[in-house]
């Protein structure tokens, strides 16, 4: 069955860091990969989409690679603040079907 | 984009109860779907909500225990049948569209079952 990995330890770093997080998968061939962002008592807010047939996408401070052979995503967050603190997830998906989510990784960005 | 309001956005219920979510979306979408999360846990789907359609559900989950309406393009409700504790968790519905590749979520219904 699909699985996907993040790292389930929480991620600590200091302001104007970078922050990167890893978001490994098996038994699944992604169309596309997508990073969500989850603050305590809310609902996930969709940031970066990434397609299989692109190796990396920047929206501001936000970084996105994709690498189909590792079956790996990195997601960079530059310059760090600490309203950046949250727990980050990575979904998985292929054309308008269901994503598949991990369990996501908090980033606490310390001042 | 698409803005989604839940109700109600917590409760707390006694165990062989029902409790029924709703989920209202500011425009007309094609699909809406309905994720539990529980503690420590990713987010998992329990059925996919097209309009004019019966709601498809995910593996480990049936019709009986989570049933769904969907009456029209912007509106959804999931009902928590026969509550036991287990079924304490946040509940969020997402809606999805044509051309896009996002889904966008409600700030969920965290419901305790005691």
């Amino acid at each position: 069955s699909q699985k996907i990995e993040q790292n389930s330890e929480a991620l600590n770093i200091q302001e104007g860091k970078t922050a990167t997080l890893t978001c490994n998968y098996t038994n699944y061939s992604p169309a596309y990969l997508q990073w969500y962002r989850q603050d305590p008592g809310r609902g996930p807010v969709f940031l970066l989409l990434i397609r299989e047939n692109e190796k990396e996408k920047r929206k501001e401070r936000l970084k996105v690679t994709f690498d189909t052979t590792l079956k790996q995503s990195l997601f960079h967050i530059t310059a760090s603040q600490p309203a950046d603190s949250a727990t980050y997830l990575c979904a998985l998906g292929r054309g308008y079907s269901t994503l598949t989510f991990g369990k996501g990784t908090m980033l606490l960005v310390s001042p | 984009s698409a803005v989604i309001s839940q109700k109600p956005s917590r409760d707390i219920c006694q165990r062989g109860t029902s409790l029924t979510i709703q989920c209202q979306v500011d425009s007309q979408v094609t699909m809406m779907f309905w994720y539990r999360q529980q503690p420590g846990q990713s987010l998992t789907l329990i059925a996919t909500a097209n309009q004019g359609s019966e709601a498809t559900y995910e593996s480990g989950f049936v019709i009986d225990k989570f049933p769904i309406s969907r009456p029209n393009l912007t509106f959804s409700t999931l009902t928590v049948s026969n509550m036991s504790p287990e079924d304490s968790s946040i509940y969020l519905c997402s809606v999805g569209d044509t051309g896009w590749n996002e889904q966008f979520f409600g700030p969920g219904t965290r419901l305790t079952v005691l």
